[in-house]
Formats: structure tokens, C-alpha cells, sequence
């Protein structure tokens, strides 16, 4: 069964600080990945995909095939940063449907 | 362009009340989605669309249906509201091929009481 597990609901750090949300899941094929930002008041919008292996605002987030995780990061993180944050598989087979995890809540405090 | 939109904004219903949420999207879109979104639960799919004329369960379909006359809309019906169905709803839209991106709607907040 495909699934996205993101552990932590909450994440809270200083600006400054480095950040890393954690989203690990379960295919047995070759997955694609996303990440999805969605800051208060807006609506929900993709941040990157891991095909691009690109950085937008300063995060990263590389797919580990043998970990099954696709983790985001960003070195340094900002007050502007705070968001909720979904981690979504699609299965490249034909299907155009993502599967969400959960959400993290990121809270950078000044 | 509007890119998604969704109406209404916020409604209130009584229980057993029912309603349709309206989504369009004026990008040509092939591809079409309901979610809801609960606290501690994210995005599940409700229904979603492939094109005009077709429509899918997703992953929590019970309480739902959902018509696609037009390739611009996606319309979502309760027909008797529970209180379960407490929620955000979230519409979105894809484009068939090319790298793949789902654009969301604005999001409907739906209470029944």
C-alpha cells in the first residue's frame, strides 16, 4: 500500500536555526515525490518535487530510495518559513492522484 | 487567470441539510480533486475527475458525490450533512502529462452542526 508517514506535527525552531522535516513512504515502485507549503491565510502550493533536484527558498529535500525518505531541509531557517508543510507521493503508473502525509506545522520563533 | 476557485467560502448546515460545492478552474485542466482536510489527518482525497463526464472514489468517498458536466467544474454534493463531515474542503486541479502539479483551490470550511 502506498502511505507518507510525517512523524512530527509540530516543529519549532529559532530563526537561524537549521531546519529538517522528516517524511518517509511506503511504494513499491518508483515513487514521485513533493513537498507542499501551505502558509496561513493561502492556499496549498508545491514548494519543490524531487525530480527538478532544484532549491526554492533556500530548502532541499533529497529522495533516499534504500531509506524510503524524502526529507526537507534548509540550513538557516527564517520567521517567513512558517507553514504547514505536506510531504505527497505520486505512483508513476498511470495514476494521477497524490497520497498526503499528515502535515508538519513548522513555528520559526525570532 | 483565477487559477481555482472555489464557492461557497464558509457554510453552516444542520444536520441531514444538504449542499454542492462549486470548484472551477479556468487552466484547461484534464484532471480534477476533492479533498478534506481534518486536523492530525491532512489531505484525503475524496473523489477526483480525469476528465469531463468521468469521475472516481478516492480514499474517503462515503457521504459524497460528485459531477463533472463541464471540463471547467467539479462540483461536490452531500446529501444528507453529518456532523463528520465537519471540514475544509479543498478543490484542485492537474494537467494530464508534463510535471505533474496540482493547483489548489482556496478551500470551502463546512461545519454541520
Amino acid at each position: 500500500a502506498q502511505r507518507v508517514t510525517q512523524p512530527e506535527k509540530l516543529l519549532s525552531v529559532f530563526k537561524g536555526a537549521p531546519v529538517e522535516l522528516k517524511c518517509n513512504y511506503s511504494y513499491s515502485g518508483s515513487p514521485e515525490l513533493f513537498w507542499y507549503v501551505q502558509y496561513s491565510r493561502q492556499r496549498l502550493q508545491l514548494l519543490l518535487r524531487h525530480i527538478s533536484r532544484e532549491s526554492i527558498k533556500g530548502f532541499t529535500a533529497d529522495l533516499n530510495k534504500g531509506e524510503t525518505s524524502f526529507h526537507l531541509k534548509k540550513p538557516f531557517a527564517q520567521e517567513e518559513d512558517s507553514a504547514m508543510y505536506y510531504c505527497a507521493l505520486r505512483a508513476i503508473s498511470g495514476t494521477d492522484k497524490l497520497i498526503f502525509g499528515t502535515g508538519t506545522r513548522l513555528q520559526v520563533f525570532p | 487567470n483565477a487559477g481555482v476557485t472555489q464557492t461557497p467560502k464558509f457554510r453552516v448546515l444542520k444536520t441531514g441539510q444538504s449542499m454542492t460545492l462549486l470548484c472551477a478552474q479556468d487552466m484547461n485542466h484534464e484532471y480534477m480533486y476533492w479533498y478534506r482536510q481534518d486536523p492530525g489527518m491532512g489531505l484525503r482525497l475524496i473523489h477526483y475527475s480525469v476528465g469531463e463526464g468521468t469521475t472516481a472514489k478516492g480514499e474517503v468517498p462515503d457521504g459524497y458525490n460528485v459531477s463533472r458536466l463541464k471540463k471547467q467544474n467539479f462540483l461536490l454534493g452531500l446529501e444528507s450533512a453529518a456532523p463528520s463531515q465537519t471540514s475544509v474542503y479543498f478543490c484542485a486541479s492537474s494537467l494530464a502529462g508534463g510535471p505533474y502539479e496540482q493547483f489548489f483551490g482556496p478551500g470551502t470550511r463546512l461545519t454541520v452542526l
